[in-house]
C-alpha cells in the first residue's frame, strides 16, 4: 500500500522556467510533508518542509504548497537552473508516531536543460 | 561540520554470507534512522533508535535483519544469510530530539549487493 505517491518519474524543464512536482499522499494522520533532493551517489538532502496547519511555505527559489482536502503537495522551483537537475522524493510524517518516521514516495527524475 | 557518514560504500556479498554495515551519525544526534532503498524506488523504513534503545523495528523485513546502537552513537546493522532480494541501498539517516522539523540527515548509504 503506497501510502506516499509521486506518479510522474520524471520532468524535463527549460533553465529560467518553473519546475512543479507533485505528490499525493492518503494518509490522513500525515502532519508534516517533506521534499528531499537525491544527487547520484550521495543521500538525500532536506529541502523544505511544510506543517499541516499551512497551506504554503517558501524558502528562495522553493515553494511548497500543501492541499489537505485533495491531499495532494506540491514543490515548485522557480526559476530552475541546470544544478537542480537530481532526483526528488516527497516524504511525510505522522507527528503522533513522536519521532518523525519518515514515508516516502517514488521520486520524480528532474532534468533542467540549459 | 561532519555529517552522517557509513561504511563501506559499497559491499558485494555471496548468497548465505552475513554483512555488517555501520553509520555514525552526527555528533549529539539522539535520533538515529536505517532506511532500505529499492533500485528505483524512495527509502523504505527499517528501524528507529532514540539514543541506544530500539524503539521501533517494525519495517525490518525478516528475523535475518538486526541493528544496534549499544552506546547510543554508532550503528551497526547487520544482514545474516544474505538473499539476492537483500540488494539494496541502506540508508543512515539521524535528527536531533525535539526538531519540529522532522528533519533528517541522510548519510551517503552503503550499496550492498548479492550475487
Amino acid at each position: 500500500d503506497q501510502q506516499v505517491k509521486q506518479n510522474s518519474p520524471s520532468l524535463s524543464v527549460q533553465e529560467g522556467r518553473i519546475s512543479i512536482l507533485n505528490c499525493d499522499y492518503t494518509n490522513s494522520m500525515f502532519d508534516y510533508f517533506l521534499w528531499y533532493k537525491k544527487y547520484p551517489a550521495e543521500g538525500p538532502t532536506f529541502l523544505i518542509s511544510i506543517s499541516s496547519i499551512k497551506d504554503k511555505n517558501e524558502d528562495g527559489r522553493f515553494t511548497v504548497f500543501l492541499n489537505k482536502s485533495a491531499k495532494h503537495l506540491s514543490l515548485h522551483i522557480v526559476p530552475s537552473q541546470p544544478g537542480d537537475s537530481a532526483v526528488y522524493f516527497c516524504a511525510a510524517s505522522n507527528g503522533g508516531t513522536s519521532y518523525g518516521k519518515l514515508t516516502f514516495g517514488q521520486g520524480t527524475i528532474l532534468t533542467v536543460h540549459p | 561540520g561532519a555529517g552522517v557518514s557509513q561504511s563501506p560504500r559499497y559491499k558485494v556479498a555471496k548468497r548465505g554470507q552475513d554483512v555488517a554495515l555501520r553509520c555514525d551519525p552526527i555528533s549529539g544526534h539522539v535520533s538515529l534512522f536505517w532506511y532500505q532503498q529499492a533500485l528505483g524506488q524512495g527509502p523504505e523504513f527499517l528501524t528507529y533508535f532514540q539514543n541506544e534503545a530500539q524503539l521501533d523495528k517494525s519495517g525490518l523485513p525478516s528475523d535475518r535483519f538486526f541493528a544496534e546502537r549499544p552506546e547510543g552513537s554508532v550503528s551497526t546493522l547487520k544482514i545474516q544469510r544474505t538473499q539476492q532480494e537483500d540488494s539494496a541501498v541502506y540508508l543512515c539517516a539521524s535528527s536531533s530530539r525535539g526538531s519540529l522539523t522532522y528533519e533528517q540527515y541522510f548519510g551517503p548509504g552503503t550499496r550492498l549487493t548479492v550475487t
